[in-house]
């Protein structure tokens, strides 16, 4: 147990489909993070929201959509995905300056997605 | 482009003995280094984080750093089966003081632990 729980585990949908990936987080940190997963590269990062507020878009497709109500929720809106989506999908948390100047990531146990 | 290399093996290693994985890191910018766990088909677990030149130790672990080389590496010493799996270096190279900017990551090195 992490601290950042994902649901769901495992989602199939079709390339027509809209769903929803939803992250909570325990730990009351200020940041939270969408990370992809996918076979044989490294992990991605999506995007970034730091006290609810997108930081960072990485050149993210529009299929995706973000979306942070506040700083303990994260969810991925999916839609009108194409199967080289499939992946694992990561959310991730931290606390931003804490630590010796590191912003150590604490991941959940990841949604994986399989688009068909 | 931040870029963060690491041999994907697999590093086959007898159990008892000491595992080496390597990293090396492009931006000269990084301030913070991570070693990252990750059992098949689960999440990454946080294993060791060190933010200056040296070595840090966490029990069996050994974390390495040389910023003038831009070189990261983490030691396993006694290892055992329990510790087979894929390592993965991280890297935070902040650009917003301050703020979450993210890590990036490695491939990963996929460890066999030979009992």
């Amino acid at each position: 147990e992490t601290g950042v729980t994902q649901t769901p585990r495992h989602l199939v949908m079709g390339m027509t489909n809209k769903k929803s990936l939803k992250c909570e987080q325990h730990l009351g940190h200020n940041a939270m993070y969408w990370y992809k997963q996918s076979a044989k590269k490294p992990l991605e990062l999506m995007f970034v929201y730091n006290f609810k507020e997108q930081t960072e878009n990485n050149s993210v497709p529009s299929r995706f959509s973000p979306e942070c109500p506040n700083s303990s929720h994260l969810f991925l809106h999916l839609h009108t995905l194409q199967p080289e989506d499939s992946a694992l999908y990561l959310c991730a948390s931290s606390q931003p300056g804490t630590g010796d100047g590191g912003n150590t990531i604490y991941f959940g146990e990841g949604s994986w997605l399989t688009v068909v | 482009q931040k870029e963060v290399e690491q041999n994907s093996g697999p590093l086959s290693v007898p159990e008892g003995a000491i595992a080496s994985l390597n990293c090396t890191y492009s931006d000269r910018g990084s301030q913070s280094f991570f070693w990252y766990r990750q059992y098949s088909g689960k999440s990454p677990e946080l294993i060791m984080s060190i933010y200056s030149n040296g070595d840090k130790e966490d029990g069996r672990f050994t974390a390495q750093l040389n910023k003038a080389s831009q070189y990261v590496s983490l030691l396993i010493r006694d290892s055992q089966p329990s510790d087979s799996a894929t390592y993965l270096c991280a890297v935070n190279t902040p650009y917003s003081g301050g703020g979450a900017d993210g890590l990036t990551f490695g491939k990963g090195t996929h460890l066999i632990i030979q009992p």
